[in-house]
């Protein structure tokens, strides 16, 4: 079965400062999907980015972008110009060429100081 | 507007008793999902519905049980035989294929036993 890690629980990062979260996931398939999802303290998940496997360029949505590593099974997510409203849990999800559900790791929380 | 509604937001059982979350869609999404997010284990899936009036099992399905007869509507029932329900349930929808466009979250219920 896929799974995804996320090893960072928490971090934190100065307002307007960037900061790197984490992903790794294990599969053996070649064609797949990875996302972000952020989950502010309202709770309403939101998706932030999404990559395909089989793209080479890493996705990139304003301040939010992706590093994918595929040989590494790593992916990702760097913030720039961190601002308070990016305080948040942040989900990273796998799903594979299938029509199957996502697998979600077990978050980071994100704190942005001011 | 479409959108994935959940309701309540909040709700409280006694011990023995059996609960009913409701899930609804407009979003002519073929697919929905129900998971339950709990403090350091990230989402985790318990059923998931890819068709009217068929439903699959997810890795923590124990203790629950789902319908789908409608398009639009997903119920999760919490069964006495769940021992620990306390928790954030979080119902989603998406295309069939939800490689393509994601995952659109409902707002959560935070089911708690008294």
């Amino acid at each position: 079965a896929q799974t995804v890690t996320q090893s960072q629980p928490e971090m934190s990062v100065q307002e307007a400062e960037t900061v790197t979260l984490s992903c790794t996931y294990d599969t053996s398939e070649s064609d797949y999907y990875l996302f972000w999802y952020k989950q502010p303290p309202s709770r309403q998940m939101i998706l932030v980015i999404r990559q395909e496997a089989y793209k080479q360029q890493n996705a990139t949505e304003n301040r939010f972008s992706v590093n994918f590593q595929k040989a590494a099974k790593s992916f990702s997510l760097k913030i720039s110009d961190s601002q308070l409203g990016d305080a948040a849990m942040y989900f990273c999800a796998y799903t594979g060429s299938g029509n199957t559900p996502l697998v979600f790791g077990k978050g980071t929380r994100l704190s942005v100081i001011a | 507007d479409g959108g994935i509604t959940q309701s309540p937001k909040y709700l409280f059982r006694k011990e023995g008793q059996n609960v009913t979350l409701s899930c609804e869609q407009n979003l002519n999404h073929d697919a929905m999902y129900w998971y339950r997010q709990d403090p350091g284990q990230g989402l985790r899936l318990i059923y998931y519905s890819q068709i009217v009036n068929d439903f699959q099992k997810g890795d923590i399905a124990e203790g629950y049980s789902v319908s789908r007869e409608k398009k639009e509507s997903f119920p999760l029932t919490v069964t006495s035989a769940q021992k620990n329900p306390t928790a954030f349930y979080l119902c989603a929808s998406s295309i069939l294929s939800a490689k393509v466009y994601g995952y659109t979250f409902g707002s959560g219920t935070r089911l708690t036993v008294v």
